[in-house]
């Protein structure tokens, strides 16, 4: 079966402070991971592929395959961060469906 | 930066008429998806369409749903009689050849049947 579990509703932190939004996955295969931001009145907007091992707006999301993990890091928060973040995977063949976790709303406060 | 549009923002219909949710892809892109998301779930996968059919569909996606693409530029998710459990957010999705992996989403239409 295909789940991805984000066991936080909610994660509030201070600015400055690390963030690091859970997310576990379940697939029979290799999937493609991904991490998709929402903030506040705006759409669902990709953040990060671990294909791509990149850095966007200093987060970072590792693929541990042993663990089934995909966890978002950011050393030091800000407070425009605040946003609703999603974990999600699909196959990795291309052209293929999106599989969310249920979402970490992620508060920055001063 | 072109986007995914997405018509009307909120439909408030009643208990079963039909509704029809319109989305405008992104110009070049060939693969089109609709998902949806009932308040305080998780974001779902309804459909996905390439070449004018559709490639995968899900469980929720019965008999009372239909997509279609009427003309170059528009993408529509029908639901024939709508039910009281259709209330959500349904957002369109858009992806191109050469990154099929990414799939830009549209601001969502909310459907609230009554």
């Amino acid at each position: 079966a295909q789940r991805v579990t984000q066991p936080e509703k909610l994660l509030s932190v201070f600015k400055g402070a690390p963030v690091e939004l859970k997310c576990n996955y379940s697939y029979s295969g290799s999937p493609e991971l991904f991490w998709y931001v929402q903030y506040s009145r705006q759409r669902l907007q990709l953040l990060l592929r671990h294909i791509s091992r990149e850095s966007i707006k200093g987060f970072t999301a590792d693929l541990n395959k042993g663990e089934t993990s995909f966890h978002l890091k950011k050393p030091f928060a800000q407070e425009e961060d605040s946003a609703m973040y999603y974990c999600a995977l699909s196959g990795n063949t291309g052209f293929q469906k999106l599989v969310f976790g249920t979402g970490t709303r992620l508060l920055v406060s001063p | 930066e072109p986007e995914v549009t997405q018509t009307p923002s909120h439909q408030v219909t009643q208990m079963g008429q039909e509704v029809i949710l319109r989305c405008v892809p992104i110009s070049n892109h060939l693969y089109f998806y609709w998902y949806r998301q009932i308040l305080g779930q998780k974001v779902e996968f309804l459909v996905s369409f390439y070449n004018n059919e559709i490639s995968e569909k899900s469980e929720i996606f019965d008999d009372q749903f239909s997509v279609e693409r009427p003309d170059g530029s528009n993408f529509t998710l029908k639901i024939r009689s709508t039910k009281l459990e259709d209330s959500a957010m349904y957002f369109c999705a858009s992806s191109d050849i050469s990154s099929t992996d990414t799939q830009y989403f549209g601001p969502g239409t909310r459907l609230t049947v009554l």
